[in-house]
């Protein structure tokens, strides 16, 4: 089975903060996104990686930055953290095949308030 | 940003019944996928769809993909009290991007 693995279910942060949101998957999958997700409005893209070292911009990417040193991992960094940045952030991983890839995989999800 | 239209919004059923949900595009997908999300948990795959006509099958879950290619059904049968969550489908736009559905409320009332 594949397993997404986020490592804060969650986390407080104070307005101002550099906050860093870790995820690792064991699949050995070239494909990795960040989405946040907030009622009414759905699942939105922040930001994702088709390859290592490779990250392209999703739908809301101010505020925002990843990295991607490892095929594994892939982070989500919080430049400085705002209020309006209280969400629950979600990690999903898929293996690139063909038109549309394989299906996305989510990890458990990050509940993240910001005071 | 986009999202896809699914029905009913919300459903309030008694454990035993069948239950059927819908997801509809404007426009053609090659992939449906469908999630179930319980409160602070993250989306799990149910079952992916790839081909217009499938029927696809995960325990009491049954997926079907729509032979328009613009939508695609998902039913559970004989529903019981775990079943409870928020179901969603998805589709893939262009090669990167994926499309969510609106999401169905499902209750189960023992």
């Amino acid at each position: 089975d594949v397993k997404v693995t986020q490592s804060s279910r969650y986390l407080v942060k104070r307005t101002g903060e550099k906050v860093f949101l870790e995820c690792v998957q064991d699949m050995d999958h070239e494909n990795m996104f960040w989405y946040r997700q907030d009622p009414g409005l759905g699942l939105r893209l922040i930001y994702f990686s088709y390859d290592v070292k490779m990250k392209e911009k999703g739908d809301i990417p101010e505020g925002y930055s990843v990295s991607r040193e490892k095929k594994e991992r892939f982070s989500l960094i919080l430049e400085s953290a705002s209020t309006n940045q209280t969400s629950m952030y979600l990690c999903a991983s898929r293996k690139l095949m063909g038109p549309g890839g394989s299906p996305l995989h989510f990890g458990n999800g990050t509940r993240l308030t910001v005071t | 940003g986009q999202q896809l239209n699914q029905s009913p919004q919300s459903m309030f059923i008694q454990e035993g019944e069948d239950v059927s949900m819908n997801c509809t595009s404007s426009s053609i997908f090659n992939t449906w996928l469908w999630y179930k999300q319980e409160p602070g948990e993250g989306p799990v795959l149910l079952i992916a769809l790839y081909k217009a006509g499938e029927l696809t099958s995960n325990g009491r879950l049954t997926a079907q993909f729509g032979i328009t290619r613009k939508d695609s059904f998902l039913n559970i049968s004989a529903s019981i009290p775990s079943d409870v969550g928020i179901y969603f489908c998805a589709g893939p736009s262009g090669t990167y991007k994926y499309i969510f559905g609106t999401g169905t409320r499902l209750k189960v009332l023992a």
